[in-house]
Parts: C-alpha cells; sequence; structure tokens
C-alpha cells in the first residue's frame, strides 16, 4: 500500500504572493499518477494538477505548477500569483499506474490554504 | 455537459437506520467510485463500479454495499448506521477508471447519524 503525507496543516499568505504546499509519498510501485485536488467550501473536489511519473517535465497549469523529485517522492504544488479564490483545503493524491485496486485514490491529510487580502 | 450530481446533499438519520446514497456520473463515464471523508480518518476509498460491476473495494464493513446501474448511476447504502459513520460521502466518476484518469468529484452528500 502507498501512503501521502502533507506535513502542514494549514498556511496564510497574502494576496498575489507565491506558496508552495508540500507533499512527500511512499510506494514501491514505479509507474504511477500524482495529483493535486481543491476543495473549496462549496465541498466539491477540483483536480488542479496531474502529473505522470514516468515523465520528468513538471506539469503546469495557469498559475499551477508542481515540482516532482521522483527519487525524493516528493511533489510539491506552487501557486503564482495567489487569489481569493484559492483560499481552499488541497489534497495530494496518488494512483498507481493498474488503477487504484483496494485503495482507490490515496489521499494526504490536507493542507489548508487560506488567502489573506 | 453536466458535472457528478449526487443526492440528497444533506441527510440526518438515527443509529440503527438504514441509508441509500445516489450519484449520476458524467454523460459517457462508466466507473463511478465512491469515498468517505471525516476529519479524524480523511478521505477513504469505499468501492469503485464499472459496467455494473464491483470492480474494487476499499476496508470498510459489509455494512457498506452498493450498485451501478446500466446507465452508470450509482447508489451506495450504508445499513444499521453507527454514530461513526457520520462523514460527507463524495462520489467520483471517470471514462473507465483506469490508472491514469482524472476523477470528477460530486460535492457529496453530508450524513449525520444521531
Amino acid at each position: 500500500a502507498q501512503t501521502v503525507t502533507q506535513s502542514q496543516p494549514e498556511m496564510s499568505v497574502q494576496e498575489a504572493e507565491t506558496v508552495t504546499l508540500s507533499c512527500t509519498y511512499d510506494t514501491s510501485e514505479n509507474n504511477y499518477y500524482l495529483f493535486w485536488y481543491k476543495q473549496p467550501p462549496s465541498r466539491q473536489m477540483i483536480l488542479v494538477i496531474r502529473q505522470e511519473a514516468y515523465k520528468q517535465q513538471n506539469a503546469t497549469e495557469n498559475r499551477f505548477s508542481v515540482n516532482f523529485q521522483k527519487a525524493a517522492k516528493s511533489f510539491s504544488l506552487k501557486i503564482s500569483d495567489s487569489q481569493l479564490g484559492d483560499t481552499a483545503m488541497y489534497f495530494c493524491a496518488f494512483m498507481p499506474d493498474s488503477g487504484g485496486g483496494a485503495d482507490g485514490l490515496t489521499f494526504g491529510k490536507g493542507t489548508h490554504l487560506i488567502i489573506q487580502p | 455537459k453536466a458535472g457528478v450530481t449526487q443526492t440528497p446533499r444533506y441527510l440526518i438519520k438515527t443509529r440503527g437506520q438504514q441509508v441509500t446514497l445516489s450519484c449520476s456520473p458524467i454523460s459517457g463515464h462508466r466507473s463511478v467510485s465512491w469515498y468517505q471523508q471525516t476529519p479524524g480518518q480523511g478521505l477513504q476509498f469505499l468501492f469503485e463500479y464499472f459496467s455494473e460491476t464491483q470492480r474494487n473495494k476499499g476496508n470498510f464493513p459489509g455494512r457498506f454495499s452498493g450498485r451501478q446501474f446500466s446507465n452508470s448511476r450509482s447508489e451506495m447504502n450504508v445499513s444499521t448506521l453507527e454514530l461513526g459513520d457520520s462523514a460527507l460521502y463524495l462520489c467520483a466518476s471517470s471514462l473507465a477508471g483506469l490508472g491514469g484518469e482524472k476523477l470528477f468529484f460530486g460535492s457529496g452528500t453530508q450524513l449525520s447519524v444521531l
């Protein structure tokens, strides 16, 4: 089974600043996918970004980018020019290439990100 | 294209009762999975259905069951409710439930067991 660890329960930054959320994971799989999901107060999980482990290039989606370090099993999310609407819980998640099996999508405990005006 | 729809949004039940939650996936998606979210345990995988068959199952007791219909809509049932079943239940759909596919989530059903 794999584990996902998010060591920052809560973070707070000023609007327009850049913030980095940390995530580490542990797995014996060689091929897998990593995700960052955002859960605003509406409770709906929204996919922010996805990274394929076999791709060395870090994924980017507009203001969101990741720093994927496969050897270190680290997958951090960087949010540039943060906006008030970025305030939410952020979850790091893992899925083997073979599918979730009995674990499904494995989530970390989440980081509550607060963007201050 | 409509998103994943979960009904009802809120439910209040008492211990010992049973409950059924519903999930309508995005049109064309054939895989539906369910997750339980609690403050203490976080997000935990319940089960996944594909083409009306349970394909994967998490580590939950048999009181938790589900099914999927031919139109890919899914229901989840919890029997003999316990206080610890109070949680947000999230449903997610994807095209085929393959490892790298993006999961699209609904807004969840908040279940309170009194």
